[in-house]
């Protein structure tokens, strides 16, 4: 069974400074994608990372694929209130595995 | 996630009833797939359809379960004789056709379904 953990579990921090999260795994996956689920709706697609090393941007926020394609992080610069949400990692090709989430507040 | 349509956006049933949950993918996507969220738990997988076909159905419970995407029209998740540990938001998936590569899915905002 593939099992991602994500870290921290929870995490407020004040508008304007920087933040990392983790998605960790014993398992390799051909692929990992980051979503953000707000309350009351569904996971948001954010990226898509498919190789190792693998970095990409979206405005303030930076995803990395590890080498070995086991983990990822979500780094993000200047945190803004409208960054606030639920970050789920998922790792898989058809039958996604979902991480655990990283619960983001920031503080105006 | 306007483009995966899912509805009823709210169900209640009450135990021993059945539960009908429907999934209009996103235009262009053959490739369906079902999740389940239960409180204070992450998403997990429940099956994986094409039209007219079940390619995975390894996270489903065994009885009172099934999954459905006809020809024509939604996918469907029913659920039979219906019990409290049901209560849960079911969250739909699309995809394109994989041709070979992985292929993001994109995700409804989900049927909360409560037991009474």
């Amino acid at each position: 069974t593939q099992l991602l953990e994500q870290s921290p579990q929870f995490l407020s921090i004040q508008e304007g400074e920087n933040l990392t999260v983790y998605c960790n795994s014993s398992s390799v996956f051909s692929s990992l994608q980051w979503y953000r689920q707000e309350p009351g709706e569904g996971p948001v697609l954010l990226v898509t990372v498919v190789t190792g090393g693998e970095v990409k941007k979206l405005k303030r926020l930076t995803f990395q694929f590890g080498d070995a394609r086991k983990d990822s992080s979500l780094h993000i610069t200047a945190a803004q209130p409208g960054d606030t949400g639920l970050y789920l990692c998922a790792g898989g090709g058809e039958k996604l595995t979902f991480g655990t989430g990283t619960r983001l507040t920031i503080i105006p | 996630n306007a483009g995966v349509m899912q509805n009823p956006r709210h169900l209640v049933r009450r135990r021993g009833q059945e539960a009908r949950l429907r999934c209009s993918p996103m235009k262009g996507h053959s490739h369906v797939y079902w999740y389940r969220q239960l409180p204070e738990e992450g998403l997990k997988f429940m099956v994986y359809l094409q039209k007219e076909n079940i390619i995975d159905e390894s996270g489903m419970p065994k009885e009172r379960f099934s999954a459905e995407f006809p020809k024509e029209g939604p996918s469907i998740l029913r659920i039979q004789q219906v019990v409290r540990g049901d209560s849960a938001a079911y969250f739909c998936a699309s995809s394109p056709p994989r041709g070979g590569i992985n292929q993001p899915q994109h995700f409804g905002d989900g049927t909360r379904l409560s037991i009474l």
